[in-house]
């Protein structure tokens, strides 16, 4: 089983330079997250879709931009890298919004980002 | 803003050793508490989600308790093993009017030597 499955796993980029993260799931899955890891401050929320056809900011959602392209893809783009946005990201799906069901979330691999 | 504090940051302990960790919650407005696990170049995994006061989980060596009039929740490894060796999550749904988010901890790192 595929599950999350998010590409690429490593990038370098040098500020100013755009690229999109690409997640896809195979689990029929209803809402999908990015979230980044930087150390000492778990993981943060960037944006969420709930549903399909629906996105919503979360905690830290300033330079990025997401698409739910469909019900399996969910993208992050960078329009604009700066360092401030190295870090691990993590795409995550659940059944259903994991707020209002108690569901768990499902995680990708994750993308280790530099931005130089 | 919810906070969901996580201790110790990080943990150091002998094969065989039993060890336990804490997740703090503010107790009002509660609706979950999640655990996950994540080892180092893999995807965090779900341990547990829990709901109820005085709640336990287990799952083999790995066990949880969970006291939301008091917030907080304890996650218990019996006889730590390498293979134990991660980041242990926990997360806390905050919810206001026009939605929610999951807010996680900073984790903490438990190393396990042989």
């Amino acid at each position: 089983n595929a599950g999350v499955t998010q590409t690429p796993k490593f990038q370098v980029l040098k500020t100013g330079q755009s690229m999109t993260l690409q997640c896809a799931q195979d689990m029929n899955h209803n809402s999908m997250y990015w979230y980044r890891q930087d150390p000492g401050m778990g993981l943060r929320l960037i944006y969420y879709s709930a549903s399909e056809g629906t996105t919503d900011k979360g905690e830290v959602p300033n330079g990025y931009n997401v698409s739910r392209l469909n019900k399996r893809e969910f993208s992050l783009r960078l329009e604009s890298a700066a360092p401030s946005q190295t870090s691990v990201y993590f795409c995550a799906s659940s059944e259903l919004d994991v707020v209002v069901t108690n569901e768990k979330l499902f995680f990708g691999s994750g993308t280790q980002l530099s931005v130089l | 803003i919810l906070n969901v504090e996580q201790s110790p940051q990080s943990l150091h302990v002998q094969e065989g050793d039993s060890t336990n960790f804490t997740c703090s919650f503010p107790s009002s407005n509660f609706y979950a508490l999640h655990w996950y696990r994540w080892e180092t170049a893999k995807s965090p995994e779900a341990l547990f989600v829990m709901t109820l006061n005085g709640d336990e989980k287990k799952k083999g060596r790995i066990s949880a308790t969970l006291n939301t009039k008091e917030g907080y929740s304890y996650l218990y490894i019996k006889g730590s093993q390498p293979e134990d060796s991660a980041t242990y999550l926990c997360a806390s749904p905050m919810i206001y009017n026009q939605g929610g988010k999951l807010i996680f901890g900073q984790g903490t790192e438990l190393s396990v030597k042989p």
